[in-house]
């Protein structure tokens, strides 16, 4: 069965703070991607890695950075937390090849910063 | 600017009826289009997805039905259940795109029995 594992449901953090937000697939999937979901605005791309060391801006990459250093793992970093960045935030992974593949989703964490 | 848009963001029909949730896009380059269903604190789930070159795709109580001369998408859903009480995502990619998805912002369905 396919899963994508966030590593946490619910975080709270600082202002200023460094998170960390961790994903693992197990699919043996190329692809893996950031989102960020916010009321009426659906779901925002931030990063996306289509392999091991590589990454690429989505449409909002301000303020974060992603870590691929294995294929299974992508990670999601806030350098200096801030309260607009509180948001669901949604990892996925999909197969490469063709474009017409679904992506697979996390349970989601929801970060707040105060 | 939104390149997929879902103008209802919300819809509330009874149980055993039909809930129609309408998508549109502004991209011609858009030829393969999904919608993910989502329930509170869970991430999207797969439900149902059309190639450009069809203009429907059935499974099971979701149908999708793609008109590309008016870049609009529509996902029906009969009868509806209680269950089906969610958030409902339209997204869309390209072959230059990759797999990268653009989502839209959602419509949220509530199923009244």
């Amino acid at each position: 069965d396919v899963k994508v594992t966030q590593s946490s449901r619910y975080l709270v953090k600082r202002t200023g703070e460094k998170v960390f937000l961790e994903c693992v697939q197990d699919m043996d999937h190329e692809n893996m991607f950031w989102y960020r979901q916010d009321p009426g605005l659906g779901l925002r791309l931030i990063y996306f890695s289509y392999d091991v060391k590589m990454k690429e801006k989505g449409d909002i990459p301000e303020g974060y950075s992603v870590s691929r250093e294995k294929k299974e793992r992508f990670s999601l970093i806030l350098e200096s937390a801030s309260t607009n960045q509180t948001s669901m935030y949604l990892c996925a992974s999909s197969l490469r090849g063709g474009w017409n593949t679904e992506a697979f989703f996390g349970q989601g964490t929801r970060l707040t910063v105060v | 600017d939104q390149q997929v848009k879902q103008n209802s963001p919300s819809l509330s029909v009874q149980e055993g009826r039909i809930s129609i949730l309408n998508c549109d896009y502004t991209n011609s380059m858009f030829d393969y289009f999904l919608w993910y269903k989502k329930y509170p604190a869970e991430g999207p789930t797969f439900l149902i997805s059309i190639s450009s070159i069809k203009d429907k795709n059935e499974d099971g109580r979701f149908t999708v039905f793609l008109n590309k001369s008016a870049k609009h998408l529509s996902l029906h859903i009969v009868p509806s259940q209680p269950g089906d009480s969610a958030v409902y995502f339209c997204a869309a990619s390209h072959p230059a795109a990759g797999n990268k998805l653009t989502f839209g912002g959602g419509t949220r369905v509530l199923v009244k029995p």
